[in-house]
C-alpha cells in the first residue's frame, strides 16, 4: 500500500517557466512532509520542507504547498532552470509509534528543464 | 566539512554470499537511517539507530538482514546469504537529534547487484 504517490512519472518544462510537481499521501497521522532532489549515483539532497501546521512554505525559488483536508503537496520552482533537472522526491513523517522521523517515499518524479 | 560517506560504492555477490555495507555519518549525528532503493522506486525504510541502540528494525525484509553501530557512530548493514531480490541501492542517511524533526542527509549510497 503506497502511502505517498507521485503519478506523474516525468515532466518537462520550458527554462525559465514554473515547474509544478504532485504528491498525494494517505496517512493522516504524517505531520512534517519534505522534498528532496537526486542527481543519477547521488544520494537524495534536502529541498525544502513543511510541517503540517503550515499550508506553504517559501525558500527562494521553491515553494511548498500543503492541502490537508485533499491530503495533497506540491512543489513550485519559479523560475526553472536547466540544474533543476533532477528526480524529485516527495517524503512524508510521523510521530506514528516505532522510529519517529523514518521518511515515507514516493516513487520520483522525473523533472527535465530544456533550455 | 565531510558528509555522509559509504562503502563500497558499487558490490557484486554472486547469490549466496554474504555482504557488509558501511555507513559513516556525519560527526556527531546521533540518528542513523538505513534505506534500500529498488530501481525505478523511491527509498524504503529498512531500520534507525539512535546513538548505538537500533530502535526501529520494522523495515528489514528477512532475518538475513542485520545492522549495528557499537559505538554510536559507523554502521554496518550485513546481508547473509544474498539473493538476487537483494539488489538495489542502499542509502544510508544520518541527522542531528533523535527527537524532534531534523533533516536526514543521504550518502551516495552503495549499488548491489546480486548474480
Amino acid at each position: 500500500d503506497q502511502q505517498v504517490k507521485q503519478n506523474s512519472p516525468s515532466l518537462s518544462v520550458q527554462e525559465g517557466r514554473i515547474s509544478i510537481l504532485n504528491c498525494d499521501y494517505t496517512n493522516s497521522m504524517f505531520d512534517y512532509f519534505l522534498w528532496y532532489k537526486k542527481y543519477p549515483a547521488e544520494g537524495p539532497t534536502f529541498l525544502i520542507s513543511i510541517s503540517s501546521i503550515k499550508d506553504k512554505n517559501e525558500d527562494g525559488r521553491f515553494t511548498v504547498f500543503l492541502n490537508k483536508s485533499a491530503k495533497h503537496l506540491s512543489l513550485h520552482i519559479v523560475p526553472s532552470q536547466p540544474g533543476d533537472s533532477a528526480v524529485y522526491f516527495c517524503a512524508a513523517s510521523g510521530s506514528y509509534g516505532g522510529a519517529t522521523n523514518k521518511l515515507i517515499f514516493g516513487t520520483g518524479t522525473l523533472l527535465a528543464v530544456q533550455p | 566539512g565531510a558528509g555522509v560517506s559509504q562503502s563500497p560504492r558499487y558490490k557484486v555477490a554472486k547469490r549466496g554470499q554474504d555482504v557488509a555495507l558501511r555507513c559513516d555519518p556525519i560527526s556527531g549525528h546521533v540518528s542513523l537511517f538505513w534505506y534500500q532503493q529498488a530501481l525505478g522506486q523511491g527509498p524504503e525504510f529498512l531500520t534507525y539507530f539512535q546513538n548505538e541502540a537500533q530502535l526501529d528494525k520494522s523495515g528489514l525484509p528477512s532475518d538475513r538482514f542485520f545492522a549495528e553501530r557499537p559505538e554510536g557512530s559507523v554502521s554496518t548493514l550485513k546481508i547473509q546469504r544474498t539473493q538476487q531480490e537483494d539488489s538495489a541501492v542502499y542509502l544510508c542517511a544520518s541527522s542531528v537529534s533523535g527527537t524532534g524533526w531534523y533533516e536526514q542527509y543521504f550518502g551516495p549510497g552503495t549499488r548491489l547487484t546480486v548474480t
